[in-house]
């Protein structure tokens, strides 16, 4: 069975600084992908950023990075340089194999301090 | 239409009464999710749908929840006899087929029960 952990439930950094926001994830697939997704207060869900599992680089979109450590079996998101709008809940997701669900994690709620 | 659309938006019910959730996945997409989300909480997986495939039910959490995909687009999410703790928003997600494809979330339908 797959299985996705957010053990922050909540985290706070002040503005312009960088923060990480863990993901740990259980699976007996090979072949899997791991996304992170964020939900404003207003409730839309924003796709941030996707790294596979045979991907050889860790991904980064912008700002945003996956620091993906595959032995440990974690795929961390890193934002750089926070703003005040990237206070939000923050999920991990995964899928395993090419057709089975996604699944998502509990969340961490993340505050952007001026 | 563009995106993933849901409705209604908001759907205020009496307890006992059944209820029908509709989504209008994006045209040409294969996978379709349901997730049902409680204030502040992460996203309970519900039902996914893969093409032609049977449904992944895994989710439902007890034998009120149905859903069914007609002709590989529309889903209808449907709750008999509802119950308070039903109350929560229910998105629908839809995606191409793969690994790497990120789901289109709808807006949600926020389901009050009283």
């Amino acid at each position: 069975a797959q299985k996705i952990t957010q053990t922050q439930p909540g985290m706070f950094v002040q503005e312009k600084e960088a923060v990480t926001l863990d993901c740990t994830y259980d699976t007996s697939d090979q072949s899997y992908g791991l996304f992170w997704y964020k939900q404003p207060s207003s409730g839309e869900m924003i796709f941030l950023i996707y790294q596979g599992s045979y991907d050889e680089q860790n991904a980064t979109e912008g700002r945003y990075s996956l620091n993906f450590q595959k032995a440990r079996k974690s795929a961390n998101l890193v934002i750089s340089a926070s703003q005040l709008g990237d206070s939000a809940m923050y999920f991990c997701a995964m899928k395993g194999g090419g057709y089975n669900k996604l699944i998502f994690g509990a969340g961490t709620r993340l505050a952007v301090h001026p | 239409g563009a995106g993933v659309s849901q409705s209604p938006s908001n759907k205020v019910t009496e307890k006992g009464k059944d209820v029908e959730l509709r989504c209008d996945p994006i045209s040409g997409h294969t996978a379709l999710y349901w997730y049902r989300q409680s204030l502040g909480q992460g996203l309970e997986f519900l039902i996914y749908f893969q093409g032609n495939s049977a449904p992944d039910k895994s989710g439902l959490p007890s034998d009120r929840f149905s859903a069914e995909r007609t002709g590989g687009s529309v889903s209808t999410l449907t709750i008999q006899r509802t119950q308070q703790e039903d109350s929560a928003v229910y998105l629908c997600a839809s995606s191409d087929a793969g690994l790497n494809e990120k789901l289109f979330f709808g807006s949600g339908t926020q389901l009050s029960v009283l």
